[in-house]
This record gives C-alpha cells, sequence and structure tokens, in this order.
C-alpha cells in the first residue's frame, strides 16, 4: 500500500529565508506527486504537481525517485505563505484523483 | 477554476440519527468524486469513490452500511452517515475530478464539519 510522510508538523521560518518542506512517499509503481495548500478558513487547492515542472507562487518541488521524495522548496518566504500543506500521491491513471495525503505541515512565516 | 461545493458546511445531529451531505460539481460534470474524512489534527483519509451510475468503491475499514454515498447524476454525489453516534463526528470532504482532460485535477469542496451529540 501507498504511504506518504511529511516529518514536519510545524515549520517556522522568517520572512526572506528559504523554506523546504519535505515529503516522501512509498510505493511500488509509478506515482503522481502533488503539493496541496489549505490557506486559513479556507479549501484544499492543488498547488503544484510534479509531471508539471512549474513553478507555482514561487515554489518548487522536484520528484526524487531514489530518494523516494518530492520535498517543496522555495528560496524565499512570505508572510502571505503561511498555510497548512500537504504532500499527497496518486496512483494515476483510472485511479487518478484518488489520493493519499501526508499528515500535513503547519507553514508559519513570521515578518 | 472549478468550483465544487459541499452543503451543509455544518451540522449538528442527535445520536442515532441519520445526515446527509451534499457535493456538487457547479459547472463541470463529474464522472467520480471522492470522500476524506479528517479528524481532529490528522491527515485526510480517503474513505470511498464515487461513481456516478454505479455503486461506490469503499476504502478498506470503511463501513458500506453505515456511510452510504449515491451519485446519481454527473453533479451530484452525497454521503449519508445512517444512525450516527459521537465517534463519527469529523470533518467530512470531498473532491471531484473533470473526466479526461489535459489538465485533470482535482477539486476539493469546503468540508462539512459533522457534530453527533
Amino acid at each position: 500500500a501507498q504511504r506518504v510522510t511529511q516529518p514536519e508538523k510545524l515549520l517556522s521560518v522568517f520572512k526572506g529565508a528559504p523554506v523546504e518542506l519535505k515529503c516522501n512517499y512509498s510505493y511500488s509503481g509509478s506515482p503522481e506527486l502533488f503539493w496541496y495548500v489549505q490557506y486559513s478558513r479556507q479549501r484544499l487547492q492543488l498547488l503544484l504537481r510534479h509531471i508539471s515542472r512549474e513553478s507555482i507562487k514561487g515554489f518548487t518541488a522536484d520528484l526524487n525517485k531514489g530518494e523516494t521524495s518530492f520535498h517543496l522548496k522555495k528560496p524565499f518566504a512570505q508572510e502571505e505563505d503561511s498555510a497548512m500543506y500537504y504532500c499527497a500521491l496518486s496512483e494515476g491513471g483510472t485511479s487518478y484523483g484518488k489520493l493519499t495525503f501526508g499528515q500535513g505541515t503547519i507553514l508559519t512565516v513570521h515578518p | 477554476g472549478a468550483v465544487v461545493s459541499q452543503h451543509p458546511s455544518w451540522v449538528i445531529c442527535k445520536s442515532g440519527t441519520s445526515v446527509k451531505i451534499e457535493c456538487r460539481s457547479l459547472d463541470f460534470q463529474a464522472t467520480t468524486m471522492f470522500w476524506y474524512r479528517q479528524f481532529p489534527k490528522q491527515s485526510l483519509m480517503l474513505m470511498a469513490t464515487s461513481n456516478e451510475g454505479s455503486k461506490a468503491t469503499y476504502e478498506q475499514g470503511v463501513e458500506k452500511d453505515k456511510f452510504l454515498i449515491n451519485h446519481a447524476s454527473l453533479t451530484l454525489s452525497t454521503l449519508t452517515v445512517t444512525s450516527a453516534h459521537p465517534e463519527d463526528s469529523s470533518f467530512y470532504i470531498c473532491s471531484a475530478i473533470r473526466p479526461i482532460a489535459a489538465n485533470t485535477e482535482a477539486f476539493f469542496g469546503q468540508g462539512t464539519r459533522l457534530t453527533v451529540v
């Protein structure tokens, strides 16, 4: 069975500092990996997905199959980045949309 | 982006009663929707996959007679918690995906807070 692990429940940084939210996964096949963000009192929304290889709001994430990791990074954190971040995995194909979530990391960016 | 709406946003019910939660895709048709459950300070756990026009697929450990799912149209899936008990109190979240698109994405509802007293 697949599993997603986010080792940090809480992460605090100061504005302008680099931030990295860790995510490790276990899955025997070729997974699709996502980062979802939930701002205060808002619904979950997609931040980025590994297949797009895009940068959203300055965040990037690289899938490292050797280390089975998909860490989320941003070189200069902003206060508006404070939110709950979830790493998620999908088996893809016909199971697209069926997500296994990590425990989530609460990021707080201090002024 | 696409919008998925849940109703109600919160509900309080008495033990032993049943509660229905609706999940609607407002601007697209969704052949597949998903229901998740989130306990306080924990992650989302997939409960079931709701398929339009057919039976839902439940995850291991989820009682299908307890959590009835109906997906009667391409824009509506309902989750009914039958004979609710305090341990069913939780945050229930649905998501819907667009069927076959270049940028298929799962869109989430705002969630429903169920409190059973």
